[in-house]
């Protein structure tokens, strides 16, 4: 069935350099890959999103990157924060199908050390 | 914030008891989405109502069941509780007639004893 995979589970960098989450996904049917940040408490926040129909992308610190013929994708957080620690979550979907339904990752714990 | 709310916040039931959790949509969304999130890991997809339709559905058994009204918002009912059912029940909403980011709710955070 449908299953996406996440890794490392846990993260710990220095504050300033980069952290990077990498995810394989199993239908080759997906076509929108968002990623989720979940602070405690709440629910999980959208912080980007990557189509198949490109190859990267960039929001200031965050890109993402999708490589649709291994079926993998990856988040890159860059001069990372204190507030950049939280768990992170990659999805996949395919959109525009009957039910936008969207399979998550088992989430990676980003710890930010100052 | 999104502008998805769920109600309540926490709540605590014993075994085989009944449960009804509620979901207001962002403004201008005409999808909810519900999920079930276990500690430690990601969401897992109950069921999807579209313009108040069951619209699609995971592995879920069918004493997990759910409506949507006409203005969108969204309840998802459990029965004959199981301490498995125990987690955090997300939802998200979207206007799919024209994307696909769904926006979550802070959870409402189930706990059976």
């Amino acid at each position: 069935g449908e299953n996406v995979e996440q890794h490392p589970s846990t993260l710990s960098v220095q504050e300033g350099d980069s952290a990077v989450i990498k995810c394989t996904y199993s239908d080759s049917a997906s076509n929108y890959f968002p990623w989720y940040k979940q602070e405690l408490g709440k629910g999980p926040q959208l912080i980007i999103d990557i189509r198949s129909n490109v190859g990267e992308k960039k929001d200031q610190r965050i890109a993402v990157t999708l490589n649709k013929t291994a079926k993998h994708f990856s988040l890159h957080i860059t001069e990372t924060q204190p507030e950049d620690s939280a768990v992170y979550f990659c999805a996949a979907s395919i959109e525009y199908s009957s039910a936008s339904k969207i399979i998550f990752g088992s989430g990676t714990r980003l710890s930010i050390r100052p | 914030e999104t502008g998805v709310t769920q109600s309540p916040t926490h709540l605590i039931k014993t075994r085989g008891q009944q449960v009804t959790l509620r979901c207001s949509s962002q403004s201008g969304h005409n999808t909810v989405s519900w999920y079930q999130q276990a500690l430690g890991q990601g969401p897992q997809f109950i069921f999807q109502y579209y313009r108040e339709e069951e619209n699609g559905r995971g592995n879920f058994p069918p004493r997990f069941s759910g409506l949507q009204f006409p203005n969108y918002s969204s309840e998802l009912n459990v029965n004959a509780l199981e301490l498995d059912d125990s987690a955090l029940y997300l939802c998200a909403s979207q206007n799919r007639d024209y994307y696909n980011e769904q926006f979550f709710g802070p959870g409402t955070r189930l706990t059976v004893l």
